[in-house]
């Protein structure tokens, strides 16, 4: 199966909350990492967590990290339509530089 | 800018043509990134640069695929006798020693 995986596709309203999850298979993540890419652009770094934590706030980001079940997510406070986007997220692994992909989420963010 | 640049944006090639993408990265940045991403997919590590040499060029899919980094600052990926199948958006990524990388805005490659 994939190393990382992710929901395809999320539909919220402006203002509301928007979550984007992720699961990833190896235990021997040290950083994960959000990525958002806007059409036709490059990714744009977002946010990261180290392993060793639970949660990382940055204005209205919000990364929780769950490792025993290998789940990331971010949470998007008062969502714009800006925010419409594909956001990746991406694992870095103990002794390797390279980043390892999901295939990203692509969040609509409706007026 | 500051950041990692790439070009062309756009490159349109027949099959079995020759092509060089280049990446300028960030200045100062020791370590330098390819990776590839297929339409409707994340991004596939191609290769990686510490300085001059290719620390782990793992990714690279055969041997018509080949990059060099001969002063450890541009970075040209080359491709011999492209195939259809190589059509991507070839992105580029630099940090400082192992930290978090910086991506470039990609080449998009079509092989007609």
């Amino acid at each position: 199966g994939e190393d990382v995986e992710q929901s395809l596709f999320l539909s919220v309203r402006e203002g509301d909350s928007s979550v984007i999850n992720c699961t990833y298979t190896d235990s021997s993540s040290t950083y994960l990492y959000w990525y958002k890419q806007e059409p036709g652009a490059g990714l744009q770094l977002l946010t990261y967590i180290f392993s060793n934590m639970d949660m990382k706030q940055d204005q209205r980001l919000t990364v929780l990290l769950n490792k025993k079940d290998k789940h990331l997510s971010l949470r998007i406070a008062d969502t714009q339509t800006g925010d419409s986007a594909i956001y990746f997220c991406a694992e870095k692994l103990s002794g390797y530089s390279t980043l390892t992909f999901g295939k990203g989420t692509m969040l609509l963010v409706s007026p | 800018g500051a950041g990692v640049s790439q070009t062309p944006s756009n490159k349109v090639t027949e099959k079995g043509k020759y092509v060089e993408l280049r990446c300028d990265p960030i200045s100062g940045h020791t370590a330098l990134y390819w990776y590839r991403q297929s339409l409707g997919q994340g991004p596939e590590f191609l290769i990686y640069f510490q300085g001059t040499g290719a620390a782990d060029d793992s990714g690279l899919p055969n041997d018509r695929f080949f990059a060099v980094r001969p002063e450890g600052s541009v970075s040209t990926l080359k491709i011999q006798r492209t195939e259809r199948g190589d059509s991507a958006v070839y992105l580029c990524a630099s940090s400082l020693g192992e930290g978090t990388q910086y991506f470039g805005p990609g080449t998009r490659l079509t092989v007609l």
